[in-house]
Formats: C-alpha cells, structure tokens, sequence
C-alpha cells in the first residue's frame, strides 16, 4: 500500500527553470492538496482539487499551476522558478475534502532555488 | 484572521510533566478537526481526530471547546520521544493547518 508517493524527493533549480512535482495516490481519494512549508509559517495551502477536473486556489497560489485529469495524480508546475519558491513542498490527500475526514500525507520534496 | 492559528512556541517541559497547548479556529462551520504530529519537517502523520466533544488515546486527550472555537491538546506523563510539532488542522475544502505548537521535552 504506497499511500501518497511524492516525486522528486529532492530537487535543485535555477532561477527561471520550470519543473512539475509530482504527486500520485493510490487510495481513491477524492481530495487532493499541495501546501509549502517555511520555517516559521506552517503549512501553507497552495492548491486544492475535490475530485478530477476539479481545482481551486489556496492561500498561496501565485507561480504555481495545478491540473487534476485523474483521480490519482495531482502534478504541481513551477512555470519560472523564483528563490522566493525554495521550500519543502507536501502533498496530501484524503477522502473528501469537506474537512470530516484526515489527510495522508506524502514525504515531501525538498526544492531549491537557486 | 487565519482560519488557525497556533502558538508556536516552543513548550520546553520536563520529562513525566504534562503539557497542554490550544489552538484557535476562525469558522464556525468547521465540523472536525485533526492533529498532527510532524518530526524535523518530515511528513505530517496523524495522531487524533476530534469529532466533537473530545477524544482520548493513551497519554493525548484532545478536547473541542466550540462555545469559544479552540481544540485543546493535552500529553501526560511526557516522554523524550514526544518532542516534535503538533500541528492542527480544521476548515471545509481549503483545509488550513496552523503554524503549530513545537514540544521539547527535557530529560
């Protein structure tokens, strides 16, 4: 049972480059999110979806794309890596997203921009 | 206001001492709510779900005060292994976390 599986684990950039994050769920979930997280801050949302075809924004949006053409993966897109982005990203999926049920959280990508 | 918000702390406790921390919500209609436990910024995983009034597991009891909109968390007789962040989550779809309440238990 792989649960949520976050690709890369690690990941360095330049200025400027674009990359997805990758985020696959293997449990039928319905809901899925993105959130970063800052020393200091918290988790920060920055995407959510509640089912394929289905995504909204969050807290924290702005330099982040999303799309959800399955219920399994949620890819994240830095279109123009900025430092501002350096963070660990998480991934997070649950069973609905009405806020009755617990998120399961993948390991994370630790992101660097230099 | 954040829809959670959590002092950060840190709650420097002693080994065996009980420590309790809060954390404050901002919508009425959030229906549940979770803590979490997170080590060194590695995954949160879950470690109780507050459904209504309270919930109690082992040595964490957690209490839900919807009259003045906070969760409680509460460990008793702390160990080594219980210092990390917990973090609390509530709200409906856009499901927000706080900064989270950091524990350091002291041998």
């Amino acid at each position: 049972n792989a649960g949520v599986t976050q690709t890369p684990k690690f990941q360095v950039l330049k200025t400027g480059q674009s990359m997805t994050l990758q985020c696959a769920q293997d449990m039928n979930h319905e809901y899925m999110s993105w959130y970063r997280q800052d020393p200091g801050m918290g988790l920060r949302l920055i995407h959510y979806s509640v089912g394929a075809g289905i995504t909204d924004q969050g807290e924290v949006p702005n330099g982040y794309n999303v799309s959800r053409s399955t219920t399994e993966d949620f890819p994240l897109r830095l279109l123009s890596a900025a430092p501002s982005q350096t963070s660990v990203y998480f991934c997070a999926s649950s069973y609905s997203g009405d806020g009755g049920q617990p998120q399961h959280f993948g390991d994370g990508t630790r992101l660097s921009i230099l | 206001r954040k829809e959670v918000e959590q002092d950060p702390g840190p709650f420097n406790v002693p080994e065996g001492a009980t420590v309790a921390f809060n954390c404050t919500y901002s919508n009425s209609a959030s229906q549940s709510f979770f803590w979490y436990r997170q080590d060194c910024r590695k995954e949160p995983k879950l470690l109780m779900s507050v459904y209504s009034s309270g919930n109690e597991d082992g040595r964490f009891t957690a209490q839900l005060n919807r009259a003045s909109q906070y969760i409680s968390l509460l460990i008793r007789d702390s160990k080594l292994s219980d210092s990390a962040t917990y973090l609390c989550r509530g709200g409906n779809n856009r499901l927000a976390f706080g900064k989270g309440n950091q524990v350091v238990v002291i041998p």
